[in-house]
């Protein structure tokens, strides 16, 4: 069954450094998403993305957040300057078209920002 | 106000009893879907079942069923015969409006740890 991967599994890092989060999604797949869960926490949106261009945001989804898909494959989030509070797990999700259209999300990359 | 609410932070559940967690959503939109996810101790998140608010039917997949009261606004996982297995965390999620567009991200709510007991 096709399945949504993500790389890295996990990411370390030091504080105000970039990171780049990478999803590939499942082939037929036309919306893709990313949420993120601080530790112990409940799932928040952050982005959605159809057709090369962002869809919606939310207010976490701010400056030092970027994404793309630079090469038609792999859908990609950026931090620009990771704060201590980046650190949690970041789920990227993806969906087909169509109003019934389940989002079906990748295993996560578990970021700490020391 | 919470878009969605789950008041049972912890659960605990006998082997092979049904289980209900609880869910209910404020939403002012007439076209909205309702989603459950289970989150296993390895941080992955697997879609469970899905409640548009037209949908006249509960939804059931397997041993999964959605108890849908829509006038309660409430939309209830059900779980027959509940496994070893099925210790997790449960989130229900919204989405609004349920139109197919990409402004579609999934509203959460704070969980439910459900720990099935041998």
């Amino acid at each position: 069954e096709p399945e949504v991967t993500q790389t890295p599994s996990h990411q370390v890092t030091q504080m105000g450094q970039e990171v780049i989060l990478r999803c590939v999604p499942i082939s037929n797949h036309l919306y893709f998403y990313w949420y993120r869960q601080i530790l112990g926490q409940k799932v928040e949106f952050l982005v959605s993305f159809y057709n090369n261009e962002i869809s919606e945001k939310s207010e976490i989804f701010d400056d030092q957040f970027s994404v793309e898909r630079p090469d038609g494959s792999n859908f990609t989030l950026k931090i620009r300057s990771t704060k201590l509070e980046d650190s949690a797990m970041y789920f990227c999700a993806t969906r087909t078209s169509g109003i019934r259209g389940t989002q079906y999300f990748g295993p996560g990359t578990r970021l700490l920002v020391l | 106000a919470q878009k969605i609410t789950q008041t049972q932070p912890g659960m605990f559940v006998q082997e092979k009893e049904a289980v209900t967690l609880d869910c209910t959503y404020d939403t002012s939109d007439p076209s909205y879907g309702l989603f459950w996810y289970k989150q296993p101790s390895s941080g992955e998140m697997i879609f469970l079942i899905y409640q548009g608010s037209y949908d006249q039917q509960n939804a059931t997949e397997g041993r999964y069923s959605l108890n849908f009261q829509k006038a309660r606004k409430s939309a209830n996982l059900v779980i027959s015969a509940s496994q070893l297995g099925d210790s997790a965390m449960y989130f229900c999620a919204m989405r609004e409006p349920d139109s197919g567009g990409g402004a579609d991200g999934l509203t959460f709510g704070k969980g439910t740890h459900l720990i099935i007991q041998p």
